[in-house]
């Protein structure tokens, strides 16, 4: 069935450092790709997608890079700040359909 | 506009009690989805609804029942809690056609014991 691998899972960075976090997707008909920040004890929040049309999305210091091809997508995080320590989620949503596949998480923890 | 909204915010059940969370949007979306996510886990979709009156089943659902009378409510249902379904619960929404962005609900907490 579809899937989506997320790696790494645990990601630390020191203040002012990239982070970057992988996922693969097995669906090639997957065509819309958000990313997700949950913070302890809070919802999942929206904070970049990509559209399969697109190969890269920036949104100050976050970005989404897509690989069609080798089907997966990549988060960047620029210039990291304490506030950016978090989980992240990957997922995928494939054409056609309404359920998206999520991700196992990247619990990423920014040190000052 | 209140967005998506879960209701209770904590619950604690006795083992084969039965409860239902609600889920309310004004949002107007079409599609509605109930996941569960275990402590240090992901997001496991247990049910969802592509429009008032519709159910369909999703990763997790046994052991849970929904249902969607009114477009912008969707409830869950435990009919007999077991501990295994201690977690948090997240309601989320999004609308038809081209716009894919799902919005989650706050959460609920739920505890049995």
């Amino acid at each position: 069935g579809e899937n989506v691998e997320q790696h790494p899972s645990t990601l630390s960075v020191q203040e002012g450092d990239s982070a970057v976090i992988k996922c693969t997707y097995s669906d090639s008909a997957s065509n819309y790709f958000p990313w997700y920040k949950q913070e302890l004890g809070k919802r999942p929040q929206l904070i970049i997608d990509i559209r399969s049309n697109v190969g890269e999305k920036k949104d100050q210091r976050i970005a989404v890079t897509l690989n069609k091809t080798a089907k997966h997508f990549s988060l960047h995080i620029t210039e990291t700040q304490p506030e950016d320590s978090a989980v992240y989620f990957c997922a995928a949503l494939p054409s056609g359909t309404y359920k998206y596949i999520f991700g196992t998480g990247t619990r990423l923890k920014v040190l000052a | 506009n209140a967005g998506v909204t879960q209701t209770p915010k904590f619950r604690v059940l006795k083992t084969g009690q039965s409860m239902t969370l609600l889920c309310a949007q004004d949002m107007n979306h079409e599609y509605m989805y109930w996941y569960r996510q275990d402590p240090g886990m992901g997001l496991r979709l247990i049910h969802y609804s592509v429009g008032e009156g519709t159910t369909a089943k999703g990763e997790v659902p046994d052991g849970y029942n929904v249902s969607r009378l009114k477009k912008q409510n969707f409830l869950l249902g435990l009919e007999s809690a077991a501990p295994s379904q201690t977690s948090v619960y997240f309601c989320a929404s999004r609308n038809s056609g081209g716009v894919w962005e799902q919005l989650f609900g706050p959460g609920t907490r739920l505890t049995v014991l």
